[in-house]
């Protein structure tokens, strides 16, 4: 029962250096989501795809890009990482949009020196 | 924009005791109110979704209880354990979004 998967589980940038996080469920569910988590602030939405083939942005989008490969699989992009991109990210995953229970991925650790 | 609160944001109990986390939101438009625990370093894990048109939902020890008109939802843990040292994470889903609140780090002490 592996649910959703992330890779890699930590990760230490240089400023400017650009990653990829990936992210793949095995429920079928149409929705993924890409969180992060910073100390005293709960979670918050970068991007999400409601289904297959869309994205859209969420609360705090810039400086990422994100990537609906197929329905398993959701990827998150750093361009140009900066310091203030240092945070723990969480991949997410339901059934439907909203209306449904989520299931999350085990985080990754990302430092931007 | 929904705001979701969770007080305390630390709480000690000894263990065996039944103890409540609260989480409070700003608009009562939502579609569910989902409960999670969180252990350090890991993932979150859901232990209770209740819907808008739900008052509760029991899962063991766990009892979620939520109050659209007042905006309020609380978690109940009954004779609590060590083993349920983590942090509590609300999030409401509305019409927009997912949103959380910043967790209540619950430790209990043998």
């Amino acid at each position: 029962n592996a649910g959703v998967t992330q890779t890699p589980k930590f990760q230490v940038l240089k400023t400017g250096q650009s990653m990829t996080l990936q992210c793949a469920q095995d429920m079928n569910h149409n929705s993924m989501y890409w969180y992060r988590q910073d100390p005293g602030m709960g979670l918050r939405l970068i991007y999400y795809s409601a289904s297959e083939g869309t994205t859209d942005k969420g609360e705090v989008p810039n400086g990422y890009n994100v990537s609906r490969l197929n329905k398993r699989e959701f990827s998150l992009r750093l361009e140009s990482a900066a310091p203030s991109q240092t945070s723990v990210y969480f991949c997410a995953s339901s059934p439907g949009r909203l209306n449904t229970e989520a299931f999350f991925g085990q985080g990754t650790r990302l430092t931007v020196v | 924009k929904q705001e979701v609160t969770q007080i305390p944001a630390a709480l000690s109990v000894p263990e065996g005791e039944n103890l409540v986390l609260n989480c409070s939101f700003t608009d009562s438009a939502i579609y569910n109110l989902q409960w999670f625990r969180q252990d350090p370093g890991k993932g979150l894990t859901s232990l209770l979704l209740i819907q808008s048109s739900q008052r509760e939902q029991t899962s063991g020890r766990l009892n979620a209880s939520l109050d659209k008109s007042s905006g309020r939802s609380t978690l109940y843990i009954a004779a609590s354990q060590p083993g349920d040292s983590a942090t509590y994470l609300c999030a409401v889903a509305d019409n927009n979004d997912m949103r959380f609140g910043a967790g209540t780090r619950l430790t209990v002490k043998p």
